[in-house]
């Protein structure tokens, strides 16, 4: 199956400063999604992202398919921004393989 | 009710107990999942089913069993379950089309501790 790496593991933030996130699959890929998981546990859905390029507010994403790896930007990061952010690629069997996680902490 | 709602929140049981867990989407999707997390380790599909029927199971041991009555709903059986079983278990949804399975929604999840 395809594999997912996600790097780096962890990261710490001073409030306020921006980061990348990336995600690296072993395949190409017909689904990728972007998640942010609470410290309740929920997934929250960032984005869905196949190829090119979205972007939600500080939020933004790049998927580079031909290439096999998925890039997300946080700009001007907040305390509420820290989690855990998971990426999730399928491929033709549509089976969504989640990445181990990158775990964010945001300070004050 | 929006979203991908997931009863019970909280669930601690024995090993020899017998559970489910609920799942509902308001979605209006037509494929459900389960997902087990454990403690440091990626999330695992555990179950699909599309247009109420069971198209994965991935090697799940028997002592889950899935239903999934309507596209609506989705249960998980629970019974004689292992402290290792112990996890978050998460319920998904999704559109299925003719071009495969697209973005996925998930619930809050229950978690479940077994004594």
């Amino acid at each position: 199956g395809i594999q997912v790496e996600q790097s780096p593991p962890d990261l710490i933030l001073q409030e306020g400063a921006n980061s990348t996130l990336r995600c690296n699959f072993s395949d190409s890929v017909n689904n990728l999604q972007w998640f942010h998981q609470n410290p309740w546990g929920q997934l929250i859905n960032l984005f869905y992202i196949p190829s090119g390029t979205k972007q939600n507010g500080r939020l933004s994403a790049t998927t580079v398919a031909t290439e096999r790896y998925s890039l997300l930007y946080i700009s001007s990061s907040q305390t509420t921004d820290s989690g855990v952010y998971f990426c999730a690629v399928a491929g033709a069997n549509s089976k969504l393989t989640f990445g181990k996680g990158i775990t964010l902490s945001v300070r004050p | 009710e929006t979203g991908v709602t997931q009863t019970p929140r909280h669930l601690v049981m024995g090993m020899t107990n017998k559970k489910s867990l609920k799942c509902e989407q308001h979605l209006g999707h037509n494929a459900m999942y389960w997902y087990k997390q454990s403690a440091k380790k990626p999330l695992e599909l555990m179950f699909v089913y599309s247009l109420e029927e069971r198209v994965e199971n991935n090697s799940v041991p028997s002592r889950f069993s899935p239903e999934c009555p309507n596209s609506s709903h989705l249960f998980l059986h629970l019974h004689t379950l292992q402290p290792e079983d112990s996890a978050l278990y998460l319920c998904a949804s999704s559109q299925r089309l003719a071009g495969g399975y697209y973005e996925q929604y998930f619930g809050p999840g229950t978690r479940l501790t077994v004594t």
